[in-house]
């Protein structure tokens, strides 16, 4: 069964801090893995995809690195609109999402 | 376009009542899932389609729950009979690659 668990659970840095955050899966057959952003009351909406492992990928001020089972995300200069919920997501097909860390920057 | 549409945005029903969801997926996309959605468990993945079929419906949680695809342009996900422990926010997402889902539906069993 696939199984992705997320660290931390939550985060909360000051404003023009770094946010650093990663996951780490277990799924039977791997293909990519991605990372989306949820707002309250919203749907996920897709950052970034990564392929293999020790492929990074930078997108404004994200950071994203594929680790061999794992991935971490960072978010340089973290401002208050992006306060959200980050997960990844992996799996061939059958995608699983994990828990997701709670980003709640402080002002 | 327009995106993922589902609907109704808010259910509220009594235990025992039928809950009939609804998802209209992105045109040209091949692939459609609904995800269940609670502060305890996360998003769960119930079950997927590949141009319109079934490929796994390992996630739906017993009998109660069944899903259709009956052309690539609609999708239903239907409980019956609701049970309290079903309230969550239902989301329908559709992908030829990354997934794009919807804005939820919020399910409320008393």
């Amino acid at each position: 069964e696939n199984q992705v668990e997320h660290s931390p659970h939550f985060l909360g840095p000051q404003q023009g801090d770094v946010a650093s955050m990663s996951c780490t899966y277990s799924v039977s057959r791997f293909n990519n893995l991605q990372w989306y952003r949820q707002n309250t009351g919203m749907g996920p909406k897709h950052l970034l995809s990564m392929y293999s492992a020790g492929y990074e990928k930078q997108k404004g001020r994200l950071n994203a690195t594929l680790l061999k089972n794992g991935s971490s995300l960072y978010i340089t200069a973290v401002q208050p609109e992006d306060s959200a919920t980050y997960f990844c997501a992996g799996g061939y097909q059958k995608v699983t999402f994990g828990t997701g860390t709670k980003l709640q920057v402080i002002p | 376009d327009a995106g993922v549409i589902q609907s109704p945005r808010h259910e509220v029903t009594e235990m025992g009542q039928e809950v009939t969801l609804r998802c209209k997926p992105i045109s040209g996309h091949d692939y459609l899932f609904w995800y269940r959605q609670t502060m305890m468990r996360g998003l769960e993945l119930l079950i997927y389609f590949n141009n319109n079929v079934p490929i796994d419906d390992s996630g739906m949680p017993e009998d109660r729950f069944s899903a259709k695809m009956p052309n690539a342009s609609f999708s239903t996900l239907k409980i019956q009979p609701s049970e309290p422990r079903d309230s969550a926010v239902y989301f329908c997402a559709s992908s030829r690659g990354e997934l794009f889902f919807g804005e939820g539906s919020r399910l409320t069993v008393l």
